[in-house]
């Protein structure tokens, strides 16, 4: 079957870096997102990552190795406009997205 | 107006009622989606359209039902609604091609459910 996994929680203190990680079991690949939803929104898109390596935008950054079936999105210089949740969504064959249950980010002063 | 928009933003409706889910994108986008998100599980689909005209079911289709006139409009129906159906119901848009297409997809703001 298919199935993406992630941390349902975590704890980060405002001005520290945060990595959430994500692993993935999907028929056929096209690549992995990254989403944030802030409480009561809708998902906004991050990054999209296709090839292994590391992707940076920001503050930002995502990885993917896909032999691994792993992903992770590192947040640095973390502030409390970051608190919300980080879904991750791998895309199959078919180019559906087949999405986590979502890491919730709580971020203290 | 730019991208995309769903109504009502929010609905209480009586178990076996007929509603109707609005979701209108301007971007010109060929594919849609109805996804379903409930908590503690991950967004889940219930129908998309990769063009006007066609139509497909995603993972949890049943009690649902959706059409796709033009490129602008994908509504959902739920035809009689139960208590299981109660959830935030996104409409999301991508610039995928026919045949398929790894892009991006935006989001409405939501339509927040209840089922009594």
């Amino acid at each position: 079957g298919q199935n993406i996994d992630q941390p349902t929680e975590m704890t980060a203190t405002e001005g520290a870096i945060v990595q959430i990680n994500c692993t993935y079991q999907t028929s056929g690949f096209n690549g992995l997102f990254w989403y944030q939803q802030h409480a009561g929104e809708a998902p906004t898109f991050l990054s999209y990552n296709v090839l292994d390596g590391l992707e940076e935008k920001g503050r930002f950054s995502s990885f993917l190795s896909r032999s691994k079936g792993y992903s992770y999105l590192l947040l640095k210089e973390l502030q409390m406009k970051d608190s919300a949740s980080y879904l991750c969504a791998a895309m199959d064959s078919n180019y559906q997205l087949i999405w986590g249950a979502g890491t919730k980010l709580i971020i203290k002063p | 107006i730019a991208g995309i928009t769903q109504a009502p933003t929010s609905q209480i409706l009586a178990a076996g009622r007929r509603m109707t889910l609005r979701c209108t994108q301007d971007m010109r986008h060929n594919a849609m989606y109805w996804y379903r998100q409930d908590l503690g599980l991950g967004l889940r689909l219930i129908h998309y359209s990769n063009t006007a005209g066609t139509t497909g079911k995603g993972e949890v289709p049943d009690g649902y039902s959706v059409s796709r006139a033009n490129t602008d409009d994908f509504p959902l129906t739920l035809a009689s609604a139960v208590p299981s159906q109660t959830s935030v119901y996104f409409c999301a848009s991508s610039d995928s091609t026919i045949s398929g297409g790894a892009d991006t997809q935006y989001f409405g703001p939501g339509t927040r459910l209840t089922v009594l």
